[in-house]
Parts: C-alpha cells; structure tokens; sequence
C-alpha cells in the first residue's frame, strides 16, 4: 500500500518564526509531489507541483524542497504570519492517473 | 480561472437514503475528481473522470457510487443508498491535464449520514 506520511501532526508558532514541515513518499516510480495549503472552510490551495530530484520553488516566504531519490520534501515557511495558520497538505501523484495519494498534513497555528 | 463551485456545502441525510453532490463547472478538455475525508482521516482519491468516462477508480468507489454529467455542465456524485461510513467531506477537483498539473479544488461538500 502506498503511504504518504507527514510531519509534524501539528505546530504552534509564534509570529515571525520560521518553520519547516516533512513529507515522505515512495521513492520508487515517482511522478511528481504536489503540496496544498487549505484554511478551514475554504479550498485547498496549490502551492507547489514538483517534478525533479533537487527541486526547488518559491511562493513569497513558503519554499519546498524535493529529494526523490531518498522519497521526501519540506515545505519552508519564513516569518510565520498569522494567515500563514492552515493545514499543509502533501500529495503523491499518480500512481494511477489522476490519483493523488495524500499525506495526513500538517496543521500549523501561528500566533500573534 | 473559474472556481469550482460545490452544492450543496452541507447536506444531512437517514442512513439508505440516496444523496447527489454536484460540481460547476466542466468541461470536455480537463479532468474531473472526487475525493474525500473522512474526519480525522486522509484525504483518499474515490474518482477520476475525462471527455465523459470515468478514468480511474478507487477500491471505495463501489456499486453504491456513480459520476454523471446529467445536462453537459454539471458533475455529480451519487450515492445510491448512504451508509454512515459515507459521513465525509467530498472534494471536487478539476485538473488541466494530469499528473505534473495541479488541481483546483471546490470547498467541499460536507455530507452527515444518520
């Protein structure tokens, strides 16, 4: 079965602390890991799609890093805001297309 | 890009009885998907849709499960006859292409079985 895992389950910072979350995967028959930000009610949002071992994109204070080849990726945020307060999501894609495989997130409570 | 705009966000209904979630809006050139979460639980992949077939399925998408695009803009999900193991927030979700691509997914549609 594959399995996503992430961590922490949850993180409470205070604002203007920079944190860092993990996300695992299978690093057999990789595709690409897809990351989602979803705040309680609304959409989840996609921040990041990577594709490549050494990967590396940037949002504004939110950064991800991919290292396929070992099967994990963290997700970076500098300066925790109090918007910056959501579940973080990672996602495995595909083993079958269109299946993403999703971790459990990582919920993130900023404080001011 | 438009929304995906999700009906109802809430819906309450006695276990066995038939439930329709509904997804705006489509179109023949993206994929369409149903996922779910059970609180406390993953989210986990039911459905995946292209050009008017279903693409891919789950172990949990069922008999007790069908997708329909009943008037050519609409994409719902049907549940024949709810059990309470159904309870979830089911997530649509449209995709330009597949894999590398992103998906923009609606607001959910929270579904509570008694």
């Amino acid at each position: 079965i594959l399995n996503v895992e992430q961590s922490p389950q949850s993180l409470h910072v205070q604002e203007g602390d920079s944190t860092n979350f993990t996300c695992s995967f299978p690093s057999s028959n990789f595709y690409a890991l897809h990351w989602y930000r979803w705040e309680t009610a609304k959409s989840p949002e996609a921040l990041f799609v990577m594709t490549l071992n050494g990967d590396e994109k940037k949002k504004g204070r939110i950064s991800a890093t991919l290292n396929t080849k070992e099967g994990y990726s963290y997700l970076y945020i500098k300066g925790s805001q109090p918007e910056d307060s959501a579940t973080y999501l990672c996602a495995f894609c595909c083993p079958l297309v269109g299946k993403l495989v999703f971790g459990a997130g990582t919920i993130l409570r900023v404080k001011s | 890009e438009p929304e995906v705009t999700q009906t109802p966000s809430h819906q309450v209904t006695q276990m066995g009885q038939e439930v329709i979630l509904r997804c705006v809006p489509i179109s023949n050139h993206l994929y369409f998907y149903w996922y779910r979460q059970i609180l406390g639980q993953k989210v986990e992949f039911l459905v995946s849709f292209y050009n008017n077939e279903i693409s891919e399925k789950s172990e949990i998408f069922d008999d007790q499960f069908s997708v329909e695009r009943p008037d050519g803009s609409n994409f719902t999900l049907k549940i024949r006859s709810t059990k309470l193991e159904d309870s979830a927030m089911y997530f649509c979700a449209r995709q330009w292409g597949s894999g590398a691509n992103v998906l923009t997914f609606g607001a959910g549609s929270r579904l509570t079985v008694l």
